[in-house]
Formats: C-alpha cells, structure tokens, sequence
C-alpha cells in the first residue's frame, strides 16, 4: 500500500513562478521527511529534509512546511529556474531502528524559461 | 565525494536468463539499498543490507535475491528475468543509525534493464 502520497503527478511553472509540491503520509511514527531530486539519468539525491518538531524548513529558494495534525508536507520552490527541472520524490522514515525510507510516486516539474 | 557507482548502465536480457545487477560504493557506508523506479510507482525498496552477509527483504523482493560478500559491494541478483522486472534499477548506501548522518541516502546513476 502507498504510505506516501504525492500530488502533482507532473508540474510546469514559469520562470520565476512558485512550484508547490505535496505529500501526506498515514504511519504517524514517521519522524524524517526528506526530499529528494532526480535529473535525468542520474540517481536522486538529498534535497532538503525536516522532523516534525518544526513546521517550516528553508534552504535557500527551497521551503519545506510540515503539518503534522494533517500528516501532510510540502516543498515550496520560489523563483522556479529551468535548471530546478527534474523529478523531486518526497519520502518518510521512523528514526528508531533500521531507517527504511518509503518514497512518494514523484512528481516531474518542468520550468519554462 | 561519496560516490555509489552501478557497474552497468543499461542492460537488455531475455526471459529466463539470470541478471546480475552489481553496485559498489567506497564511503565505507554500511548500509545498502536496491530500488526499483517506475513512473507513477515512485521508488520501492526491493531489499536492503545492514552488514556484509546480512540481507532484509524490502517490500517488493519476489523474483530478486541479493548477495553482500563484501561491504562495499551489493549485487542483486533476477534468477529468472522477466518481463515485468524491466525497470530502472537504482542502488544506493548510507551511514549506520547511530551515525548523524544515517538517513541519508547516496544513490548510484541507475541501471535500466530491459527484459525481451
């Protein structure tokens, strides 16, 4: 079953316009909330990520807001560049014991320039 | 640089045939992963690795086996390809849990595996 929902499947903004991707999670033992970004033909790497004693993470033009009460996390990219194209995978992991990470379905953002 | 890297980048097989997929990182991490990507399935853990000779089934291991001999190698292993375990194939590693970084993921470039 999927534990991690995300929505958009795919996404176009603007050059310069907001991205706002969404994930809602269902076990509320998960206490890590990662990020990750895929370009084509390389493997996803570590985006941003926060826990849940804070709602808001930000690095950079990259935002993460968590609602814990609603087990639902964002990504917020302000100024959307072409070069942030690529596919963003949240996930969810238990800190305790073995760090299995369950991803979302991904969501493909493309930035027109 | 931490690096995962997968031995083949691209891989065309025919049913049946066995598929040795290979994946080695050099951080020295102690935990392995093999993903399997497929668009609108996101990434599903396929098996994992805490040790050398220590495996754990992910949630989607049938038709798969892994082998860790060493640490910094884990192969995963199609004993009889196919078709629908055509896919992109993704390893990756990380730090133990007690380390600050543990869950952090480092993943290889992908192997894309067609099966005939």
């Amino acid at each position: 079953q999927q534990q991690v929902k995300q929505s958009p499947q795919s996404l176009i903004v603007q050059k310069g316009g907001i991205s706002i991707i969404n994930c809602a999670y269902e076990n509320t033992a998960f206490d890590y909330f990662p990020w990750y970004q895929q370009f084509p033909g390389k493997g996803p790497a570590l985006l941003i990520a926060i826990r849940p004693d804070v709602s808001e993470k930000k690095e950079g033009r990259f935002t993460i807001s968590f609602n814990k009460s609603a087990k639902q996390f964002s990504l917020h990219i302000m100024d959307s560049q072409p070069g942030d194209s690529a596919t963003y995978f949240c996930a969810a992991s238990i800190r305790t014991g073995f760090q299995k990470l369950v991803f979302g379905t991904g969501t493909r953002l493309l930035v027109s320039p | 640089d931490v690096k995962v890297t997968q031995s083949s980048r691209y891989l065309v097989k025919r049913t049946g045939e066995k598929v040795f997929l290979e994946c080695v990182q050099d951080m020295d991490h102690e935990n392995m992963f093999w993903y399997r990507q497929d668009p609108g399935l996101g990434l599903r853990l396929i098996y994992f690795s805490y040790d050398v000779k220590m495996k754990e089934k992910g949630d989607i291991p049938e038709g798969y086996s892994v082998s860790r001999e060493k640490k910094e190698r884990f192969s995963l292993i199609l004993e009889s390809a196919s078709t629908n375990q055509t896919s992109m194939y993704l390893c990756a590693s990380s730090l133990p849990r007690r380390s600050s970084g543990a869950n952090v993921l480092t993943f290889g470039a992908g192997s894309r595996l067609t099966v005939l």
